[in-house]
């Protein structure tokens, strides 16, 4: 079985803290995504990797960056957090292909006070 | 552009019951399609896809779906539901050629005993 894991379940920071996210796969994915999940708004696309130090934004990239320096590992960063990004982060991955299914971490729930 | 819509936020069905959760798609291209099934504080689990042939789709935990193209619909069925089938459900949709998942807003369904 695919697993991907997310080091932390809950965390919670301060305002204006730099934060990090991390999540690894064991299924040599070549494609890694990070998820904002919201009630009612669904999963909404923050940053995605093709490849080893290859990103793209998504749909929401503002206040957050991310990093890929190994292809099991990606990394969402948020530079200096804000209560607004108290949410659900959902990391996913995937071979290339839009027909593969994606396969989804645990999630990690940021709480920003 | 590609969107997936979920109409219904909550449904709530009794134990046994049929239940139809519904999705409906719009794409100019060709479009593969997704059910994810989210448990209480997991990530997204894959339930069924359509990516072409039969348009009757069978997935784990006695679900199916029908990809009806000319009503650009993909609803999730089950004859009869559990208690343990109480979660959230989620469409999703890709496109060839992209990277992009498309997710719906989500359909909370409530199994009553």
């Amino acid at each position: 079985d695919v697993k991907v894991t997310q080091s932390s379940r809950y965390l919670v920071k301060r305002t204006g803290e730099k934060v990090f996210l991390e999540c690894v796969q064991d299924m040599d994915h070549e494609n890694m995504f990070w998820y904002r999940q919201d009630p009612g708004l669904g999963l909404r696309l923050i940053y995605f990797s093709y490849d080893v130090k290859m990103k793209e934004k998504g749909d929401i990239p503002e206040g957050y960056s991310v990093s890929r320096e190994k292809k099991e590992r990606f990394s969402l960063i948020l530079e200096s957090a804000s209560t607004n990004q108290t949410s659900m982060y959902l990391c996913a991955s995937s071979f290339q292909g839009a027909v593969t299914p994606l396969h989804f971490g645990n999630g990690t729930r940021l709480t920003v006070t | 552009a590609q969107s997936v819509t979920q109409l219904d936020s909550q449904v709530p069905v009794f134990e046994e019951a049929p239940v139809e959760l519904r999705c409906n798609y719009s794409s100019s291209v060709s479009v593969y399609l997704f059910w994810y099934v989210q448990y209480p504080n997991q990530g997204l689990q894959l339930l069924l896809k359509y990516l072409s042939g039969s348009t009757l789709v069978k997935g784990i935990n006695g679900f199916e779906a029908e990809f009806n193209k000319s009503q650009t619909s993909f609803h999730l069925r089950k004859p009869s539901v559990h208690i343990s089938d109480t979660a959230e459900y989620f469409c999703a949709g890709s496109t060839s050629g992209t990277y992009k998942y498309i997710f719906g807003t989500g359909t909370r369904l409530k199994v009553l005993a």
